[in-house]
């Protein structure tokens, strides 16, 4: 079975400087999507970066990139000029891309509440 | 605004009560989800509808039942629900399970239950 884990249960920034958040998983798959997700107080969860496991470059999306190491099985988020609408706990998620059933699921790391300071 | 609506946003019930919870979406997706969300924990899957049909049930106790009549509706029904069902529940959808496509969260219901 697919773990995903977030060593960081919180982290602060100070507004307009850069934070990584890390996550690392375990796979025997080879081939695989990862995602982070926000979750302010408002409750939604908001898809911010997703990669394929397949594709080497790394994904970025405005002030936000991942630092995708395959070999390694890290996936951390880095936001970059950070803003107070940054403030959200933060989930990264494993999903198989394999013929079976497995593939509906997201696995979530356990999540990392980030903290922007004014 | 979010693309998955799900009403109501809060619910109050008794251990006796039944209740249902509601979800909607028009973007064409064939894949559709409930998750169990307690507080400061990531979401736990429930059940999953492909194609109006229900393919998953990860084992989530009778007393939740899901239904879904169309391609753009999600229920969930509650009865005798115990007080550590209390929780946020989350709907989601996808343009069909198994593919590359991120999965589309409404803002949940917070249900408690007395």
């Amino acid at each position: 079975a697919q773990t995903v884990t977030q060593s960081q249960p919180e982290m602060s920034v100070q507004e307009a400087e850069t934070v990584t958040l890390s996550c690392t998983y375990d796979t025997s798959e080879s081939d695989y999507y990862l995602f982070w997700y926000k979750q302010p107080p408002s409750r939604q969860m908001i898809l911010v970066i997703r990669q394929e496991a397949y594709k080497q470059q790394n994904a970025t999306e405005n002030r936000f990139s991942v630092n995708f190491q395959k070999a390694a099985k890290s996936f951390s988020l880095k936001i970059s000029d950070s803003q107070l609408g940054d403030a959200a706990m933060y989930f990264c998620a494993y999903r198989s891309a394999s013929s079976g059933g497995s593939n509906y699921k997201l696995t979530f790391g356990k999540g990392t509440l980030l903290t922007v300071n004014p | 605004d979010t693309e998955v609506t799900q009403t109501p946003k809060h619910l109050v019930m008794g251990m006796t009560n039944k209740k249902s919870l509601k979800c909607e979406q028009h973007m064409g997706h064939r894949a559709m989800y409930w998750y169990k969300q307690k507080a400061k924990k990531p979401p736990e899957l429930m059940f999953v509808y492909s194609y109006e049909k229900l393919s998953i049930n990860e084992s989530v106790p009778s007393r939740f039942s899901p239904e879904c009549p169309n391609s753009s509706l999600l229920n969930l029904h509650l009865h005798a629900l115990q007080p550590e069902d209390s929780a946020l529940y989350l709907c989601a959808s996808s343009q069909q399970r198994g593919f590359n496509q991120p999965q589309h969260f409404g803002d949940g219901t917070r249900l408690s239950i007395l």
